[in-house]
């Protein structure tokens, strides 16, 4: 597509209940990035694919928190057992990156969640 | 650990200003610095990326620069206009932390 897609834009969930947030790059793209921004704190890295492999996951924030990449594509983060503190914008991005370059970052619209 | 600050956090000018923010990183060994623009309930538009080689970008009104040695970057905006009003964050890329590392951001308010 012609640029990151992310859904859904909007997600409202109960405590305790999964969620799963889906992120489809530019074509072509071959790293992948997931942050999280909280209402009036910065992004928040929370993991980074090269290709379907992620080599850094040292910003999830519990085990709760999981991603994978499928077909060196598309993206899904998976939070299990909602917590109210997990409420924020899921903001992923992608990049045109050979191995030791890294490129320009461009960041989809984000999916908002809220878990009452 | 690499850390990223933004001065100032909220700037209001007139529109036709000419301002500048301002981007300061704790570690120079980094591979680049992007600066985006952020508008409400939207994500991250790209608006320059400095390499590390260069020391400075411009793209129509706005111009960049990074002073690698002092840890340092400021964003250019000429003759502002109140559709520039937005947050402008920047963020580094430090090649063994595998992501950007992102400031809190420049809340700017252009008045017309």
């Amino acid at each position: 597509g012609a640029g990151v897609s992310q859904s859904p834009s909007n997600k409202v969930t109960e405590k305790g209940k999964d969620v799963e947030l889906r992120c489809d790059p530019i074509s072509g793209h071959t790293a992948l990035y997931w942050y999280r921004q909280s209402l009036g704190q910065g992004l928040e890295f929370l993991i980074y694919f090269q290709g379907n492999s992620a080599p850094d996951k040292s910003g999830l924030p519990s085990d709760r928190f999981s991603a994978e990449r499928t077909g060196g594509s598309v993206s899904t983060l998976t939070i299990q057992r909602t917590q109210q503190e997990d409420s924020a914008v899921y903001l992923c991005a992608s990049s045109h990156q050979p191995q030791g370059y890294t490129g320009e970052l461009f960041f989809g619209e984000g999916s908002r969640l809220t878990v009452l | 650990k690499q850390e990223v600050t933004q001065i100032p956090a909220a700037l209001s000018v007139p529109e036709g200003e000419n301002l500048v923010l301002n981007c300061s990183f704790t570690d120079s060994a980094i591979y680049n610095l992007q600066w985006f623009r952020q508008d409400p309930g939207k994500g991250l538009t790209s608006l320059l990326l400095i390499q590390s080689s260069q020391r400075e970008q411009t793209s129509g009104r706005l111009n960049a620069s990074l002073d690698k040695s002092s840890g340092r970057s400021t964003l250019y905006i000429a003759a502002s206009q109140p559709g520039d009003s937005a947050t402008y964050l920047c963020a580094v890329y430090g090649g063994s932390q595998g992501n950007l590392i992102f400031g809190k951001g420049t809340k700017l308010s252009v008045k017309p």
